[in-house]
């Protein structure tokens, strides 16, 4: 069974602060690892999609990496509007369609 | 393009009424799906249509029924709503088995 587990559960970080949140996976042989972005009353944001590991994908202040166990979000100098909830989900192999999603890490950004 | 819409926004259904969610894709996507978001938990897959014509039970599937009624529309039946149903519905597509892509949700409370 596909795993997700994501750390810190919440990060609080200051205006510039740079930082970086973890997600943990395993499963059977990867298809993707995919990172997502969810504002509070919100559906989740597609940000990212990573297929192996090594590969790594920017976007503005975010940068999404991948080795065979985690991915890592990192956040440089962060802006309040940064502040959100990010999502990292897995697929498997053997599950063409099916994501298996972690609790997710609630950041904020004091100004 | 709008994306993933969901109707309604909101709901308020007592134990055992039985109530619809509308789902809306105009991306031209194949596979579309429905997931629970709970808190303390990651998003859950309830149902998904990998292609027109086709419907598959996800982890949670018990109480719910779906009905993948064209191209562009997939819809969430709970035929006798539950206190347990109380959650946030996403609905989302994707082309094949890649990205996601999710709708803003529908807020579902069951007394």
């Amino acid at each position: 069974e596909d795993q997700v587990t994501q750390s810190p559960e919440a990060l609080r970080l200051q205006e510039g602060e740079s930082s970086s949140l973890n997600c943990s996976y395993t499963v059977s042989g990867l298809r993707g690892l995919f990172w997502y972005r969810q504002d509070p009353g919100k559906g989740p944001e597609f940000l990212f999609t990573l297929y192996s590991a090594g590969e790594e994908k920017e976007k503005e202040r975010l940068k999404a990496t991948l080795t065979k166990k985690e991915s890592f979000l990192h956040i440089t100098a962060p802006k309040p509007e940064d502040s959100a909830t990010y999502l990292c989900a897995v697929q498997g192999l053997g599950s063409n369609y099916k994501l298996t999603f972690g609790k997710g890490t609630l950041l904020t950004v004091n100004p | 393009n709008a994306g993933v819409t969901q109707t309604p926004k909101f709901q308020v259904l007592k134990t055992g009424q039985s109530m619809t969610l509308q789902c809306a894709q105009d991306m031209n996507h194949n596979s579309m799906y429905w997931y629970r978001q709970d808190p303390g938990m990651g998003l859950r897959l309830i149902y998904y249509s990998a292609s027109e014509g086709t419907t598959d039970k996800g982890e949670v599937p018990n109480g719910y029924n779906v009905s993948r009624l064209n191209k562009r529309e997939f819809s969430l039946r709970l035929e006798s709503a539950a206190p347990s149903q109380t959650s946030v519905y996403f609905c989302a597509s994707s082309a094949s088995t890649d990205t996601q892509y999710f709708g803003p949700g529908t807020r579902l409370t069951v007394l």
